[in-house]
């Protein structure tokens, strides 16, 4: 059972450079979530898509991108990387209820 | 603006004892209440959850409470073990979570 799988793990940017982080979910699941983890910040949504083909900011959305073309991919872009956007990112999915939130293992991204 | 306020940042508890964490929330609306465990490495889990109708409830060791007027939910381990070492994360809802700051419990033999 792969659950919510992110790619890459880890990854090191330049200041300016562009990146894709890559969220896939095999449970089929409508609404999928960006978040970033900060420490002493918790987790802060980034953005978030309650079905193919539709995305909504969250409570940190400058500097990113997102994309649903597909039901089970959710894609997190950064057009130009800034140190500020260094962090741990979670992508999530649910079944549309709360409770059913199930999470990836994270990216560590690095911007230099 | 944090929404959801948790505290405290970093808790230390010896094994067998009870560690409690605590959280206030100001929007009305939210409807929903769980609790994430995380261990280093991975993504946060749900580990317990309630709705504000409801003023207490159990799983296990795990216990959450609720005061709705004062806008104040808990999370109590009880008989804490060194394998509850975690970050646990209060969160409240109405369409979408919103996360507290977390809080790093480290349990001692």
């Amino acid at each position: 059972n792969a659950g919510v799988t992110q790619t890459p793990k880890f990854r090191v940017l330049k200041t300016g450079q562009s990146m894709t982080l890559l969220c896939a979910q095999d449970m089929n699941h409508e609404y999928m979530y960006w978040y970033r983890q900060d420490p002493g910040m918790g987790l802060r949504l980034i953005h978030y898509s309650v079905g193919e083909g539709t995305t909504a900011k969250g409570e940190v959305p400058d500097g990113y991108n997102v994309s649903r073309l597909k039901k089970q991919n959710f894609l997190l872009g950064l057009e130009s990387a800034a140190p500020s956007q260094t962090s741990v990112y979670f992508c999530a999915s649910s079944n549309g209820q709360v409770h059913g939130y199930t999470f990836g293992s994270g990216t560590r991204l690095t911007v230099v | 603006q944090q929404q959801v306020k948790q505290s405290p940042q970093s808790l230390i508890v010896q094994k067998g004892g009870i560690s409690i964490i605590n959280c206030a929330y100001e929007n009305t609306a939210f409807d929903y209440f769980p609790w994430y465990q995380q261990f280093p490495g991975k993504g946060p889990a749900l580990l317990i959850a309630i709705r504000p109708d409801v003023s207490e409830k159990k799983e296990g060791r795990f216990t959450i409470s609720f005061n709705k007027s004062a806008k104040q939910f808990s999370l109590h381990i009880m008989d804490s073990q060194p394998g509850d070492s975690a970050t646990y994360f209060c969160a409240a809802s109405t369409d979408k979570l919103i996360f507290g700051t977390g809080t790093r419990l480290q349990v001692f033999p």
